[in-house]
């Protein structure tokens, strides 16, 4: 089992540009999740799905659009990105049977 | 809504010594759960422990155990015998009881550095 992946790693855009973060897991999990990283900020939540085919807002949604592919597959847009989209992006998904949430590696995305 | 308050942003013990990181919440809900994360500085989100609101014992994970006070709504994390490798950020979170759709997300406090010295 992978567990949680998501791609890429590292990117850096310019302002205006669009890019899309991929997140996949293979635990056969039903909620999936996109929270940002922001230095002395702890994790704050983006969007999330509870279930393939619903998704919803988070704590800090705007200026973001996410899809629920599949069961297995949950990724975040930027449209348009902007310097204060510069953070690092963490995917997770939920096993509901003890209620715990896991984390993919992360993304740290640089807007200049 | 939820908010999650840790008060103290670096801690630093030496080796062996037993730590305690504190954290207190707030909500209106009755279910719910709590959970110690650690994020090393490779910044993978570890799972330390969870606890379960309905539940009075106090979770315990080797040598990380927790002080779960529901009333107080207090949720602090004792480290025993602390290694060099449990020099980490340590991140409090909250999560509502499921409501039948699904689980919401996780609200998280803003964290506490721990570092361990030799």
């Amino acid at each position: 089992n992978a567990g949680v992946t998501q791609t890429p790693k590292f990117q850096v855009l310019k302002t205006g540009q669009s890019m899309t973060l991929q997140c996949a897991q293979d635990m056969n999990h039903n909620s999936m999740y996109w929270y940002r990283q922001d230095p002395g900020m702890g994790l704050r939540l983006i969007y999330y799905s509870a279930s393939e085919g619903t998704t919803d807002k988070g704590e800090v949604p705007n200026g973001y659009n996410v899809s629920r592919l599949n069961k297995r597959e949950f990724s975040l847009r930027l449209e348009s990105a902007a310097p204060s989209q510069t953070s690092v992006y963490f995917c997770a998904s939920n096993f509901m049977e003890t209620s715990t949430q896991y984390f993919g590696p992360g993304t740290r995305l640089t807007v200049l | 809504a939820q908010t999650v308050t840790q008060s103290q942003p670096e801690m630093s013990v030496q080796e062996a010594e037993t730590v305690t990181l504190s954290c207190t919440y707030d909500t209106s809900e009755n279910n719910y759960y709590l959970f110690w994360y650690k994020q090393p500085p490779s910044r993978q989100m570890i799972l330390v422990i969870r606890q379960e609101a309905y539940k009075q014992q106090n979770a315990t994970e080797n040598r990380f155990s927790v002080n779960f006070q529901k009333a107080a709504k207090s949720f602090s994390l004792k480290i025993s015998d602390s290694q060099l490798g449990d020099t980490a950020m340590y991140f409090c979170a909250f999560m509502k009881g499921y409501s039948g759709g699904g689980a919401d997300g996780l609200t998280f406090g803003k964290g506490t550095h721990l570092i361990i010295q030799p």
